[in-house]
């Protein structure tokens, strides 16, 4: 079974450029999340995403940021204008969502660590 | 407001000693969900455990148990009789139910040298 894929591996812009992250998950898997990691921090939150359906974006900035998951093909993560601040590591996520029980785990993907010069 | 606290930055230990990794919790929610993932060298982040705030049992796997203590808000995990492999950062994080997202501790970065 093939986990949760994400290309491109790294990612290196210019400043200025815009950076598309890709995120397939994991099969049978209908609920991504987007993650961001700093250099040598924890991963953080950006938003969580159905099928055609963005259901938490709180942790996304306001400007330049934006996340879908279209009916068919992964799940993009779109950063525009990139400014050296965004050089990080962004992991992607995907789960069954929620059963009558809670939250089901999340698998995460290799991340794309992506360098702005 | 969520949070997680891994108060360990960096711990070195020699192969086959044990270690444990504290975290520590914060929460409101009365039904919420433990984690513990593994970042090795090469990256990426592997799942190692989910608990629910119902279970306080211990569990042990192979090498590895977690002690979740609801009275201290902790949620400890232990490596036995360490190995190089075991090498890596571990993160402990936390969700609620209803909000899917994951709120992560900073990360313990584990060394064992031969």
């Amino acid at each position: 079974n093939a986990g949760v894929m994400q290309n491109p591996r790294h990612l290196v812009r210019r400043r200025g450029q815009e950076a598309r992250l890709r995120c397939s998950p994991m099969k049978g898997h209908s609920h991504v999340y987007w993650y961001r990691q700093l250099p040598e921090e924890g991963l953080k939150f950006m938003v969580y995403l159905q099928k055609e359906n963005i259901i938490d974006e709180s942790g996304m900035p306001k400007e330049r940021f934006s996340a879908e998951f279209p009916k068919e093909g992964p799940s993009i993560l779109r950063i525009q204008q990139v400014v050296r601040g965004d050089s990080a590591a962004y992991f992607c996520a995907s789960s069954k969502g929620v059963s009558r029980v809670g939250a089901y785990e999340q698998y995460f993907g290799p991340g794309t660590r992506l360098t702005v010069t | 407001a969520q949070k997680v606290t891994q108060a360990q930055t960096e711990i070195s230990v020699v192969e086959k000693e044990d270690v444990t990794l504290d975290c520590v919790y914060e929460t409101r929610d009365t039904t919420y969900y433990l984690f513990w993932y593994k970042q090795p060298p090469s990256g990426e982040l592997v799942f190692l455990i989910r608990r629910n705030s119902f279970d306080e049992q211990n569990e042990i796997s192979g090498r590895y148990s977690w002690n979740f203590q609801k009275s201290t808000s902790s949620f400890n995990f232990t490596i036995t009789a360490s190995q190089v492999v075991d090498s890596a950062v571990y993160f402990c994080a936390l969700s609620s139910t209803g909000f899917q997202k994951l709120v992560f501790g900073t990360g313990t970065r584990l060394l064992v040298s031969p």
